[in-house]
């Protein structure tokens, strides 16, 4: 089973702090994406990387940045966090082995800004 | 560009009552659909896909068809359990993607009753 790996479940920051938020998959897939998720919005998708040091924006990149060193590993940066990125994060891999191959997420972080 | 639109919740249901969700899309050429299931505190996790017109997706009792000439991707299931409580998401990825985001509707909350 594909497992995706948020660092932390629960993240309390102030405003105005660098803010790292963490996302490893074990299963060498190359694409990688980072949504927020906020309630009567859906899903939105911040920033996604299609392979190692690749990355493009996704319709909400503003105030965020990624970071693709290694293959595995996906962070999302926050440079100056601001209490309206107060929500929850779900980072999500998927292969590109297989055709048509689903989005594989983590348990997701909850930000809050204060 | 590529949409989803999917019924607004919050949706209550007795335990065995017939569940449908609808949703339907927004795109160019022939995308493939998706739902996915997100239990409380956890992420998402693929419940069902399809890939091209006529195809119908099963899992756990849940079933979609892809139907083209009404761009629609309705979920439904003839006897919702209490464990059936989730938000479910609809999703379509691109014909054509090979960078395999998903767009996603805004989720609908289903709350089953014993």
């Amino acid at each position: 089973d594909v497992k995706v790996t948020q660092s932390s479940r629960y993240l309390v920051k102030r405003t105005g702090e660098k803010v790292f938020l963490e996302c490893v998959q074990d299963m060498d897939h190359e694409n990688m994406f980072w949504y927020r998720q906020d309630p009567g919005l859906g899903l939105r998708l911040i920033y996604f990387s299609y392979d190692v040091k690749m990355k493009e924006k996704g319709d909400i990149p503003e105030g965020y940045s990624v970071s693709r060193e290694k293959k595995e590993r996906f962070s999302l940066i926050l440079e100056s966090a601001s209490t309206n990125q107060t929500s929850m994060y779900l980072c999500a891999s998927r292969g590109m082995r297989q055709g048509n191959s689903p989005l594989h997420f983590g348990n997701g972080t909850r930000l809050t800004v204060t | 560009g590529d949409s989803v639109t999917q019924m607004e919740g919050p949706v209550t249901l007795s335990e065995e009552a017939f569940l449908t969700i609808n949703c339907t899309y927004t795109a160019t050429g022939y995308p493939s659909l998706f739902w996915y299931v997100q239990y409380p505190g956890e992420g998402l996790q693929l419940l069902l896909k399809a890939t091209k017109a006529d195809d119908k997706g099963s899992n756990k009792g849940f079933e979609a068809t892809y139907r083209k000439e009404t761009t629609s991707f309705h979920l439904e299931k003839g006897s919702v359990q209490v464990s059936d409580s989730a938000v479910y998401f609809c999703a379509l990825r691109a014909g054509g993607s090979t960078l395999g985001r998903l767009y996603f509707g805004r989720g609908t909350q289903l709350t089953v009753w014993p």
